[in-house]
């Protein structure tokens, strides 16, 4: 079992939808961060928490450290949404990131 | 300009040539890593370092090695570069802070390499 895991793998959504992806996580952490990667391959970071909700935009990211749980939210979905969205952990450590499989999203117009 | 930049951005080479993957930062961060991406198995560390003078094996090292060459640069280099290498290549900087021992990850744009 991955010691971070996504769902879903694959997410096709209408535009103007709400969105949620999901991730768990299995061990100790001191943040999880979001990342999101366009179809040109460049990622950049969307969030990093390690308690309650942050906001940016349509973007929402929550986190329950007691479940080991975090979602992402996207309000109001357009097609520029369309990415490959990467939950990853930092373990209490803080030498290395975890790294989920990425949950690919599609937002048709 | 880029925060993270890497070179060559693509690069297509045969089994056994020697490639190295460029990488600057302008973010003044210590720690520097580069990680490989294939399909359907994510993001991995090749290797990491936290200063100048410390380098640090990751997840799949065998067949890589770096050079730390100024708080700035980290090179990637593939020795003898075989096909199950072709993969898609990112370098990236944090910050740790008091409140996260790792702080916020800054990617470059990724470095597509193709061994034939």
């Amino acid at each position: 079992k991955n010691e971070v895991e996504q769902s879903p793998q694959n997410l096709t959504a209408q535009e103007g939808e709400f969105i949620t992806i999901n991730c768990s996580y299995s061990v100790g952490i001191s943040a999880l961060h979001w990342l999101q990667q366009h179809p040109g391959g460049g990622i950049v970071s969307l969030f990093m928490l390690s308690s309650g909700k942050k906001k940016h935009g349509r973007l929402i990211a929550t986190i329950n450290i007691q479940e080991k749980h975090s979602s992402l939210h996207i309000t109001a979905s357009h097609p520029r949404d369309s990415a490959v969205y990467i939950c990853a952990v930092s373990r209490t450590s803080g030498s290395r990131l975890t790294f989920g499989e990425g949950t690919q999203l599609t937002v048709n117009p | 300009d880029a925060d993270v930049t890497q070179t060559p951005r693509n690069r297509i080479t045969k089994t056994g040539k020697r490639i190295m993957l460029e990488c600057s930062q302008t973010k003044g961060h210590d720690r520097m890593y580069w990680y490989r991406q294939d399909p359907g198995l994510g993001l991995r560390l090749i290797y990491y370092s936290f200063d100048v003078k410390d380098i640090n094996k990751g997840e799949i090292s065998d067949g890589y090695s770096v050079s730390r060459q100024a708080q700035a640069k980290f090179s990637l280099s593939l020795e003898s570069a075989i096909p199950n290498q072709t993969a898609l290549y990112f370098c990236a900087t944090s910050d740790p802070t008091p409140e996260n021992p790792f702080g916020e990850l800054f990617f470059g744009e990724g470095s597509r390499l193709t061994v034939l």
